[in-house]
């Protein structure tokens, strides 16, 4: 099972700095199946990234994805309110596993 | 617009049983493999099963095989998942999800909860 993880485990940051998420894994992921989800309080799942960089429908363009191999990120260009939530890697190569996700959270 | 209304939640014994249903809207759902994801109370999202678009292929979580069984009626665009033999570390919202692109569109999930 490729396991996933990802840091810092919390990110405090202010509205309009830059936010910057890892995701390792334990093996090569191929990026096509590498996918990062956004989760609010109270709320399902959003999906962010496919293929390790591509946008969702809907997606803002601050939010951008990178990466390859075992090295995955996601960068939140400059952090809105609503960007406050948790985030989470998820790798469908091999299976399907998620990272235990990063909370980002105001400063 | 795509809509996935998850069902079938609720309060059962360890050792129970319990269906879930996914009603889908919005999309041609045969054309889509289907999958359950779960999510204890505080934690982190974990994969329990998938169905391929005709459903002629199941996969499950090591956590769950044996004792859940997924499958869809692509005749009333529903998705199911049947759990049995339920035990306290399965409490959790469970969320139906459409794979294209990764996990595309999520249910508002359904909680089950496992407690005597």
């Amino acid at each position: 099972e490729i396991v996933l993880t990802q840091s810092p485990g919390t990110l405090s940051l202010s509205p309009g700095e830059r936010a910057t998420l890892s995701c390792r894994a334990s093996q090569s992921v191929s990026s096509s199946y590498l996918a990062w989800y956004q989760q609010k309080p109270g709320q399902a799942p959003r999906l962010l990234i496919y293929g390790a960089s591509s946008r969702a429908t809907g997606i803002p363009d601050r939010f951008s994805g990178s990466g390859s191999g075992t090295d995955f990120t996601l960068t939140i260009s400059r952090l809105e309110p609503e960007d406050f939530a948790v985030y989470y890697c998820q790798q469908h190569s091999n299976s399907f596993t998620f990272g235990p996700g990063t909370k980002v959270d105001i400063k | 617009e795509v809509q996935l209304v998850e069902s079938g939640g609720g309060l059962v014994q360890p050792g129970g049983s319990l269906r879930l249903s996914c009603a889908a809207s919005g999309f041609t759902f045969s054309d889509h493999a289907m999958h359950w994801v779960r999510q204890a109370p505080g934690t982190g999202l974990e994969y329990v099963s998938s169905i391929s678009d005709n459903g002629g292929s199941t996969y499950y979580a090591n956590s769950v095989k044996g004792r859940f069984t997924i499958s869809r009626d692509n005749s009333k665009n529903t998705l199911y998942l049947q759990m049995g033999s339920l035990r306290a570390e399965d409490m959790a919202v469970y969320y139906c999800v459409r794979r294209f692109n990764a996990y595309d569109y999520w249910g508002q999930g359904t909680l089950v909860a496992v407690s005597s």
